[in-house]
């Protein structure tokens, strides 16, 4: 049971470049998560998903994009990367209903946009 | 909207002392709180929750928090502390779509 997983660790992109990073969980969890970590500010949602199918903004979504085309993966997107989107990416999943509410996290992916 | 506040950056503290991390969140509904720890260059692991019941939250790692609903906290607290507990941790507050909503985190240092 390997969690959630997180593909790459680490990339280093330029102004402009386009990449996806992909989420996978094993756990079967209905909701599926994308933070960005920055110094000093915590954890802050990217997107979110609550099934497969569907896709949902969260606190900070302006040039970033998802799919969750399969329930067990969930894609972040940036299709024009800016050095305002270097951060650690950190996926979360969990499953729905009462007692169910903790989220499990991926181990990050560290993006720099040069 | 709901908000979390962690009103400390940074806690240093001598090992075996104890500690305390503070958490304040509002809200005006009832509330879901978390605390997670993140070791360097890791992923987030969840210390401790508190859904329902009793105020006080016993979690891994011999930390508890307690729930104190007049005063809107969630403090994080260990008797003794280990140099490995040096990280840093984070206090949310799950709204009702399940999302969480982080506090900007307090680095704990443990000296020797």
């Amino acid at each position: 049971n390997a969690g959630v997983t997180q593909t790459p660790k680490f990339r280093v992109l330029k102004t402009g470049q386009s990449m996806t990073l992909l989420c996978a969980q094993d756990m079967n969890h209905e909701y599926m998560y994308w933070y960005r970590q920055d110094p000093g500010m915590g954890l802050r949602l990217i997107h979110y998903s609550v099934g497969e199918g569907t896709t949902a903004k969260g606190e900070v979504p302006d040039g970033y994009n998802v799919s969750r085309l399969k329930k067990q993966n969930f894609l972040l997107g940036l299709e024009s990367a800016a050095p305002s989107q270097t951060s650690v990416y950190f996926c979360a999943s969990c499953r729905s209903g009462a007692g169910q509410e903790t989220q499990y996290f991926g181990p990050g992916t560290r993006l720099l946009v040069l | 909207a709901q908000s979390v506040t962690q009103l400390d950056s940074q806690v240093p503290v001598f090992e075996e002392a104890p500690v305390e991390l503070r958490c304040n969140y509002s809200s005006s509904v009832s509330v879901y709180l978390f605390w997670y720890v993140q070791y360097p260059n890791q992923g987030l692991q969840l210390l401790l929750k508190y859904l329902s019941g009793s105020t006080l939250v016993k979690g891994i790692n011999g930390f508890e928090a307690e729930f104190n609903k007049s005063q809107t906290s969630f403090h994080l607290r260990k008797p003794s502390v280990h140099i490995s507990d040096t990280a840093e941790y984070f206090c949310a507050v799950m709204d009702s779509s399940y999302k969480l909503i982080f506090g900007s985190g307090t680095r704990l240092l443990v000296r020797p």
